[in-house]
């Protein structure tokens, strides 16, 4: 079974200051995929970034950098000098990739963690 | 390019009715996947219908079904609501099934209060 947990469940921060957001996953598969989602107070979750597990390099972009170690089953988000538009709960989520028996690929396992809640203030 | 559309934004029901909401996907996405969010249980996955076809259903009881048009929009349809349906209920479509290759886009959600 696959679980994603987000221990933090808010951070508050003033702005420019730097803010990580930790994600720790649990799955059996050697194939998945990982996502960051940001869901402002308008309710719409907004797409940030996905991994492959076979791909380990961290990215940058912009003032958001992910940080992936399959060593330690972590993909942390770290936001660089925020802004109070940052202000958000950020979602990481997983999905293990298809099984052998499956003939094509779901969204039926992708899975979110509790998300965390970004507060930036002025 | 038009993004996720759900409709109704905002809807408020009475224990016993039934609902039905309303979700267009980005065009060209053939995978509408739903999901509910609640303050207590957090994102779920409620189905997933990829070409007119319900290709995975979450763990929700059987008032909870949906379906997809050849147009690829689809409908979620919830019966005899509960106080517990209170939720936020999104709506993503992605290209194609799973997440092998392609990510999925969400829509901003109709929020459902049960009264």
């Amino acid at each position: 079974a696959q679980k994603v947990t987000q221990a933090q469940t808010e951070i508050s921060v003033v702005e420019k200051e730097d803010v990580t957001l930790d994600c720790v996953y649990e799955t059996r598969d050697t194939t998945y995929y990982l996502f960051w989602y940001k869901q402002p107070p308008s309710g719409e979750l907004v797409f940030l970034i996905r991994r492959n597990s076979f791909d380990e390099q961290n990215e940058i972009s912009g003032r958001y950098s992910w940080n992936f170690q399959k060593s330690t089953s972590s993909f942390n988000f770290t936001i660089t000098a925020s802004q109070v538009v940052d202000s958000a709960v950020y979602f990481c989520a997983l999905s293990e990739a298809a099984s052998l028996m499956e003939t094509t690929d779901s969204w039926g396992k992708f899975q979110f963690g509790a998300g965390t809640q970004v507060v930036v203030t002025p | 390019k038009a993004g996720v559309t759900q409709t109704p934004r905002y809807l408020i029901k009475t224990r016993g009715q039934q609902v039905t909401l309303s979700c267009s996907p980005i065009s060209g996405h053939r995978s509408v996947s739903w999901y509910q969010q609640t303050p207590g249980q957090g994102l779920q996955f409620l189905f997933e219908y990829f070409s007119e076809t319900q290709r995975n259903k979450g763990n929700f009881p059987g008032r909870f079904s949906g379906r997809q048009f050849s147009n690829s929009r689809s409908e979620m349809n919830v019966s005899t609501l509960e106080l517990g349906d209170s939720a936020l209920y999104l709506c993503a479509s992605s290209l194609v099934a799973g997440p092998g290759t392609y990510e999925q886009y969400f829509g901003p959600g109709t929020r459902l209060t049960v009264t």
